[in-house]
């Protein structure tokens, strides 16, 4: 049981390039979603989905695209990466939303946009 | 206007006593669940304790409890018999109803001294 995974955990682009970050859970959780962390800020959702074909934005979600094809599965999309996407990203699941049905965190992508 | 407030950026405690973190919210919901999260300096994001809105007592998980104020909506964290190891920031989080919708505040950075 690996719980949430994530790849890659270091990335460098340029702006306007574009890239997937890669977010699996083996735990079939329902309900997933990606924040992003800034110094001085916390975490900040970014997209979130309640199951497999739904997803829904959160705080910040310009410039990001989501999808969610399997349960296991929500990859987080940057078309044009911008320097203002430097951040670290996480992803989360949790199995359901009531009490105290936490969420469940990878460890993190760290990404450079140059 | 701010989801949850956290405003002590940081902390220090000497090893083996207790010390409180803040944290308020904001919320017209009458249904949330409110965490606490730990992150150490490694990255991840470990939940720590969680107190419903519904829920009379205040919750406790071993060394961490919550004092759940709701009339003055506030959910400090209280640690006591501090270690080393507790050195690390503290994000508190909110969920409003039954969306996966997390709000989380700008955290709290605890150093325990020796």
């Amino acid at each position: 049981n690996a719980g949430v995974t994530q790849t890659p955990k270091f990335q460098v682009l340029k702006t306007g390039q574009s890239m997937t970050l890669q977010c699996a859970q083996d735990m079939n959780h329902e309900y997933m979603s990606w924040y992003r962390q800034d110094p001085g800020m916390g975490l900040r959702l970014i997209h979130y989905s309640v199951g497999a074909g739904i997803t829904d934005q959160g705080e910040v979600p310009n410039g990001y695209n989501v999808s969610r094809s399997t349960t296991e599965d929500f990859p987080l999309r940057l078309l044009s990466a911008a320097p203002s996407q430097t951040s670290v990203y996480f992803c989360a699941s949790s199995y359901g939303l009531a009490g105290q049905d936490t969420q469940y965190f990878g460890p993190g992508t760290r990404l450079t946009v140059l | 206007a701010q989801k949850i407030t956290q405003t002590q950026p940081g902390m220090f405690v000497q090893e083996k006593e207790a010390v409180t973190l803040d944290c308020t919210y904001d919320t017209s919901d009458p249904s949330y669940g409110l965490f606490w999260y730990k992150q150490p300096s490694s990255g991840e994001m470990i939940f720590l304790i969680y107190q419903g809105s519904y829920d009379q007592q205040n919750a406790t998980e071993g060394r961490y409890s919550l004092n759940f104020q709701k009339a003055r909506k506030s959910a400090n964290l209280v640690i006591s018999a501090s270690q080393l190891g507790d050195s690390a920031m503290y994000f508190c989080a909110m969920r409003e109803g039954n969306f996966n919708k997390f709000y989380f505040g700008s955290g709290t950075k605890l150093n325990v001294k020796p």
